[in-house]
């Protein structure tokens, strides 16, 4: 089964970059990884998906390194709003099928 | 834009009582999920569909049932509700498949259905 492992919590300074990291041994070849952000009494945000190497969109980028068994998210010049719960995403392979799986997510509190 | 929406926002229920979670979207998706979100946890995915008429079991479907009779609605039932349930319900759709290999995409979330069962 996928599984992946994401800090529980990370804190930070306005104007800051903030990088979470993601890890997922078992992430399987044909997988992308995904990232969503959630504010509270929200439904999660998607924020960037990638499959190798680097992609940048307007809000964040997504670095993974050639073995794909990590993935690490950067949000450039954090500010308060981005105070969220950010979840890290790959397939997971079970008895039903495969399924794309939410684990506990980095709650990220950012600090004026 | 009005995307993904739930109804109702706020329900409590007795244990025993049933009750029926409403989703519609207005972005003609193929694929639609629910999802449950217990405190300090991601959210666990009950049932989904990869169009209308198909609906299919996810991680977490006991006590729960549901239909995609058009395709802009996904409704989400509980037969007889338990305190187990109490729960934040989350309503996806997306273009492509979720519970598909490959690149998924973007889920679309409604804004959740807070349940409690007394």
């Amino acid at each position: 089964l996928a599984k992946t492992t994401q800090p529980i919590s990370m804190d930070s300074y306005e104007g800051q970059e903030v990088n979470i990291t993601c890890s997922h041994n078992n992430i399987a070849t044909n997988d992308y990884i995904t990232w969503y952000q959630q504010f509270p009494s929200q439904g999660p945000r998607f924020i960037i998906q990638g499959y190798k190497t680097k992609v940048t969109n307007e809000v964040a980028s997504l670095f993974i390194p050639a073995d794909r068994k990590s993935s690490t998210l950067s949000l450039p010049r954090v500010s308060l709003s981005d105070t969220a719960v950010y979840y890290c995403l790959v397939g997971d392979r079970g008895a039903g099928g495969f399924k794309t799986i939410f684990g506990a997510g980095t709650r990220l509190f950012v600090k004026a | 834009n009005a995307g993904v929406t739930q109804t109702p926002k706020f329900r409590v229920l007795k244990t025993g009582q049933s009750m029926t979670l409403l989703c519609a979207q207005d972005m003609n998706h193929e694929y639609m999920y629910w999802y449950r979100q217990d405190p300090g946890m991601g959210l666990r995915l009950i049932h989904y569909s990869v169009g209308e008429g198909t609906t299919a079991k996810g991680e977490v479907p006991d006590g729960y049932n549901v239909s995609r009779l058009k395709k802009q609605n996904f409704l989400l039932g509980l037969e007889s509700a338990a305190p187990s349930q109490t729960s934040v319900y989350f309503c996806a759709s997306s273009y492509r498949s979720a519970v598909a290999g490959g690149p998924t995409g973007e889920l679309f979330f409604g804004e959740g259905s807070r349940l409690t069962v007394l």
